[in-house]
């Protein structure tokens, strides 16, 4: 069974901690991401990385930063949290293609972070 | 840019009826078409996928998709609901050039017995 775990189900942090928050994955996949997840907006890229210590932003990345120093590993890191990242926060894996040119791979979740910022 | 729309937030359908969610995207290429299913507490589960061909196509769990590029949909039907089918329903589109995947907002279902 393909699998993609996060270290924590749920996280309470204060205000101004860095967070940090971990993904392994288990399938040799070259694709790995992280989402935010939010009622009523979806889910939202924060950070994706193609390749060991590559990485691009998505679409939310202002206050997060992510660590690929290992294949199987990812790590999203809030430098100081804040309330408004209070969030579910999903992490996914996908193979790569040899051209880096096509989304149409299946995407593999974990279970989930619910990370709570006091 | 692309976007995807899942224009209902709730849908609530009674045990045994059949049940169809709605998916618009936006997207002047190719795309490709995903619907993902998350029950409560857990992470995505891949449901089904469109990338070319037979613009119906089958899933787990019963479920199927029909691509109408015309309309710009990609709904997911079911022909009988049953109880455990209650969850959140993501539809999703990946782009032809990148490795990314945009989300719609996401459908609530709720069964009722």
């Amino acid at each position: 069974d393909v699998k993609v775990t996060q270290s924590s189900r749920y996280l309470v942090k204060r205000t101004g901690e860095k967070v940090f928050l971990e993904c392994v994955q288990d399938m040799d996949h070259e694709n790995m991401f992280w989402y935010r997840q939010d009622p009523g907006l979806g889910l939202r890229l924060i950070y994706f990385s193609y390749d060991v210590k590559m990485k691009e932003k998505g679409d939310i990345p202002e206050g997060y930063s992510v660590s690929r120093e290992k294949k199987e590993r990812f790590s999203l890191i809030l430098e100081s949290a804040s309330t408004n990242q209070t969030s579910m926060y999903l992490c996914a894996s996908s193979p790569g293609q040899p051209n880096f040119k096509f989304s149409n791979t299946e995407a593999f979740f974990g279970q989930g972070t619910r990370l709570t910022v006091v | 840019a692309q976007s995807v729309t899942q224009p209902d937030i709730h849908i609530t359908v009674s045990e045994g009826a059949s049940l169809e969610l709605r998916c618009n995207y936006s997207y002047g290429a190719t795309p490709y078409l995903f619907w993902y299913v998350q029950s409560p507490g857990q992470g995505l589960q891949l449901l089904l996928k469109y990338f070319s061909g037979d613009t119906l196509v089958q899933g787990i769990k019963g479920f199927e998709a029909e691509f109408k590029r015309s309309q710009s949909s990609f709904n997911l039907r079911k022909p009988s609901v049953h109880w455990s089918d209650a969850a959140e329903y993501f539809c999703a589109v990946g782009m032809e050039y990148g490795n990314k995947l945009v989300f719609g907002a996401g459908t609530i279902l709720r069964v009722k017995s």
